[in-house]
């Protein structure tokens, strides 16, 4: 099973400010197959970003994603305030979705 | 525009079985892959298993002996059922959809709050 961690835990930024999210794989994981997700409290998880770069329908380009291998990034360029939220990667590896534990992004 | 509706009993005593359906409105239901995913404080996001129309399932090793996922596409549904639960399987749970060509789940349901207590 692939492990997935997220670093930081939690991140304190301000709005206008750069936020960037690490999501580190236990082992190489396919890029067609790294997924970030949004989830504000009482929500389900929102998709953001798929095959690691491509952002949803609906996403604005403040988000994107980046990375292969084993290390993996969200950036998001300029912090609005309904981005203060939980932030997850997720992949799928020999037949199992994985998610990471999730960086808490607040505000400072 | 898409929508996924989830429902089934919230409060369980142990070793009783969870049952949990979640139905499709305003969409196809071929053409997909449907998962069941839980979310507990103790172990953050977890996938349980999924289904295609077909009926094809793939579960999570680590939940396999217990849970049966199973669809009915005439009312274009699909159910989870989990075996002897333990307070361990105290989460909410969540239904989502997964488009082959993205391996995302882009469309989730609302979650149902699943307590297990005796």
């Amino acid at each position: 099973e692939i492990v997935l961690t997220q670093s930081p835990g939690t991140l304190s930024l301000s709005p206008g400010e750069r936020a960037t999210l690490s999501c580190r794989a236990s082992q190489s994981v396919n890029s067609n197959y790294l997924t970030w997700y949004q989830q504000k409290p009482g929500q389900a998880p929102r998709l953001l970003i798929y095959g690691a770069s491509n952002r949803a329908t609906g996403i604005p380009d403040r988000f994107s994603g980046s990375g292969s291998g084993t290390d993996f990034t969200l950036t998001i360029s300029r912090l609005d305030p309904e981005d203060f939220a939980l932030y997850y990667c997720q992949q799928f590896g020999s037949s199992l979705y994985t998610f990471g534990q999730g960086t808490k992004l607040e505000i400072k | 525009q898409v929508q996924l509706q989830q429902w089934g009993a919230g409060l369980l005593k142990p070793l009783e079985t969870l049952s949990l359906t979640c139905g499709v409105y305003g969409g196809s239901f071929s053409g997909y892959f449907w998962s069941w995913i839980r979310q507990s404080p103790g172990k953050g996001l977890e996938w349980i298993g999924e289904i295609n129309h077909s009926g094809n399932t793939n579960y999570n090793p680590s939940l396999k002996s217990r849970i049966r996922i199973s669809v009915d596409t005439s009312k274009n549904q699909l159910s989870l059922k989990l075996r002897s639960v333990t307070a361990a399987d105290t989460a909410v749970y969540y239904c989502a959809r997964l488009p082959r060509w993205s391996i995302a789940f882009d469309i989730w349901g609302q979650g149902t709050m699943v307590t297990v207590s005796s």
